[in-house]
């Protein structure tokens, strides 16, 4: 499973537009790339997923392209409420048996 | 969306004993699970994957006698802790896929183990 790199950490003000970048250089063919965050003390959940270019849902905004070899995760105007750990997964799609890595993953802060 | 439930959500228990966790998808089956372990500020690490009617697979460095899974049915697995010891404090989350097309993996609530 290919490997992730992301910032540890990213600060942000309420209302502003969050973008998280992560690498994945070894991101195989038929790879997708997912976002989880988790809250604390609580697993995670699931916000965005997708193969290549951009994929837009109720929450988020997910960049890939067209090398695949990073994705960026746009958090359109932040509220308090979505200070949390995100996490960038990457991992094979429709055949995959659901087996995630876990990074490090980014700990947003966001303040009023 | 799809739910997976994990009882109980904590549970203290004393130093020497076994401790069962179970993880269960509500609205769809799954062939296969996965147990997690994670310890204050650090990512979540896959311990073991649980498959449907068969012997679960562990991780590197994750011992099989003292973690038992198993996956009776496709909407079950249970996680025991045995003989735990107060290392083994951690937060525990199963994940569980949709038998019937891989798009996501949908985790529980997870289950706060505090061994005293």
């Amino acid at each position: 499973l290919a490997k992730t790199t992301q910032p540890i950490s990213m600060d942000s003000y309420e209302g502003q537009e969050v973008n998280i970048t992560c690498s994945h250089n070894n991101i195989a063919t038929n790879d997708y790339i997912t976002w989880y965050q988790q809250f604390p003390s609580q697993g995670p959940r699931f916000i965005i997923q997708g193969y290549k270019t951009k994929v837009t849902n109720e929450v988020a905004s997910l960049f890939i392209p067209a090398d695949r070899k990073s994705s960026t995760l746009s958090l359109p105007r932040v509220s308090l409420s979505d200070t949390a750990v995100y996490y960038c997964l990457v991992g094979v799609g429709s055949s995959n048996t659901g087996k995630l890595i876990f990074g490090q993953g980014t700990t947003l802060q966001v303040k009023p | 969306g799809a739910v997976v439930s994990q009882h109980p959500s904590w549970v203290i228990c004393k130093s020497g004993t076994s401790v069962k966790i179970e993880c269960r998808s509500l609205d769809f089956q799954a062939t296969t699970m996965f147990w997690y372990r994670q310890f204050p500020k650090q990512s979540l690490m896959l311990m073991a994957t649980s498959n449907e009617g068969s012997k679960a697979t562990y991780e590197q460095g994750v011992e099989k006698d003292k973690f038992l899974i198993n996956h009776a049915s496709l909407t079950l697995s249970t996680l025991t802790v045995t003989s735990a010891h107060p290392e083994d404090s951690s937060f525990y989350i199963c994940s569980a896929v949709n038998s019937g097309g891989y798009t996501e993996a949908f985790f529980g609530q997870g289950t706060r183990l505090t061994v005293v």
